[in-house]
């Protein structure tokens, strides 16, 4: 089975430009979660969405992120403009949220963004 | 509201030798406890996890790991290190109602080394 697809893995851009990383959940699962990891901070959740719906975008920086999931299939999370700072890895993850698998998440292999 | 806190960023052993990875907790309700695993370049697997039941939890790769209640702890462990255990580990929490449902807090990260 396909597991949870991003792209892209690698992405080198100047500051100032637009970004946009893309996510591919896995077929059924109804939550999807995007998180940031650098060496500084961890791993930050930035926003969850539930049945396509934005539930929680609290970790999201500020108002250059953005995120939209159009469908159960796709999602997006676009930065505009980019800045230095926001050099990371960026990973998207999904799972189902039904107890017990609540928390198991299954990650993407992330998409490394370099701001210059 | 819920933390992580792992003690350690980086902990190593010889191979063969018994890891041991510490993580406490903070959450003010009955959580579901994770630990996962990151290899190079890669996203977070699940490694095993805690939800209610049996406190001593066991998951692959013959880790495993014991809920404390008493000391807000959930420590990871394997008796015998192997070179392929070399990754970071991360112990996660999730809440278990409400909006914290579903959504993952992770601890900082331990990077475990193996020596030969």
């Amino acid at each position: 089975d396909a597991g949870v697809i991003q792209s892209p893995r690698h992405e080198v851009t100047e500051m100032g430009q637009e970004v946009t990383l893309r996510c591919k959940p896995i077929s059924g699962h109804n939550s999807l979660f995007w998180y940031r990891q650098t060496m500084m901070r961890g791993l930050e959740l930035l926003i969850y969405f539930n049945n396509n719906v934005p539930i929680d975008d609290s970790g999201m920086p500020e108002d250059r992120f953005s995120a939209k999931m159009p469908n159960a299939s796709f999602s997006t999370l676009k930065i505009q403009p980019s800045e230095p700072r926001d050099s990371a890895v960026y990973f998207c993850a999904s799972n189902q949220k039904a107890r017990p698998q609540a928390g198991e998440l299954f990650f993407g292999e992330g998409s490394r963004l370099t701001v210059l | 509201a819920q933390s992580v806190t792992q003690l350690g960023s980086h902990v190593s052993v010889s191979e063969g030798a018994l890891v041991l990875l510490r993580c406490n907790y903070s959450s003010s309700v009955p959580p579901y406890l994770f630990w996962y695993v990151q290899y190079p370049n890669q996203g977070l697997q699940l490694l095993l996890k805690y939800t209610t039941g049996a406190t001593l939890v066991k998951g692959i790769n013959g880790f495993e790991a014991e809920f404390k209640k008493s000391e807000t702890s959930f420590h990871l462990t394997k008796p015998s290190a192997h070179m392929s255990d070399a990754a970071e580990y991360f112990c996660a929490v999730s809440g278990t109602g409400g909006t914290s449902y579903g959504k993952l807090t992770f601890g900082q990260g331990t990077i475990l080394t193996v020596h030969p």
